[in-house]
């Protein structure tokens, strides 16, 4: 039982490229959700999916969309990235909305 | 006034030592809240839901006051093990966003 994986775990892109960033869950979790966290900020939630077929906008959508592919994967994608999406994006999932959500191990992204 | 705040600290307090952080929150219709933990460089992780009765796991014990709008987390004798930062997360009422405090550093030496 592996939680909540995402790949990769570093990458380095340069401004304009595009990427993707994968996350899958084997908790059976309806709810999944992506965040970016930089320093003296806190986490903030850019997009979520409350159940299969369904996403939805977060506090910081700008310059990103995701893809609820099945029940148990959520991917995010950057079209073309800009210095300012330098940060470490977190993964999660819940069996719900309203109720606690398990973490991925993060991805660091640098954008130059 | 942001809408959940914490003192960053850092809490500096020596094992074996209680020690309480607070989490304030804006919103009077926020209805779900909890407290995690995250190492350096690492997940959050989820530590408890607090819930409105109070809740105590062990060593951690968290209240939700209501009346005037903050969740608090008390761990009795500290560990080297819990340094760490302590998030705190409310959920509001209407919106599906939750809203992460930016957390309290706690160093706990020898």
């Amino acid at each position: 039982n592996a939680g909540v994986t995402q790949t990769p775990k570093f990458q380095v892109l340069k401004t304009g490229q595009s990427m993707t960033l994968q996350c899958a869950q084997d908790m059976n979790h309806n709810s999944m959700y992506w965040y970016r966290q930089d320093p003296g900020m806190g986490l903030r939630l850019i997009y979520y999916s409350a159940s299969e077929g369904t996403t939805d906008k977060g506090e910081v959508p700008n310059g990103y969309n995701v893809s609820r592919l099945n029940k148990r994967e959520f991917s995010l994608r950057l079209e073309s990235a800009a210095p300012s999406q330098t940060s470490v994006y977190f993964c999660a999932s819940s069996e719900e909305i309203y109720v606690e959500q398990y973490f991925g191990p993060g991805t660091r992204l640098t954008v130059t | 006034r942001k809408e959940v705040e914490q003192d960053p600290g850092p809490f500096n307090v020596p094992e074996g030592a209680t020690v309480a952080f607070n989490c304030t929150y804006s919103n009077s219709a926020s209805q779900s809240f909890f407290w995690y933990r995250q190492d350096c460089r690492k997940e959050p992780k989820l530590l408890m839901s607090v819930y409105s009765s109070g809740n105590e796991d062990g060593r951690f014990t968290a209240q939700l006051n209501r009346a005037s709008q903050y969740i608090s987390l008390l761990i009795r004798d500290s560990k080297l093990s819990d340094s760490a930062t302590y998030l705190c997360v409310v959920l509001s009422g209407g919106s599906y966003i939750p809203t992460f405090g930016r957390g309290t550093s706690l160093i706990v030496h020898p």
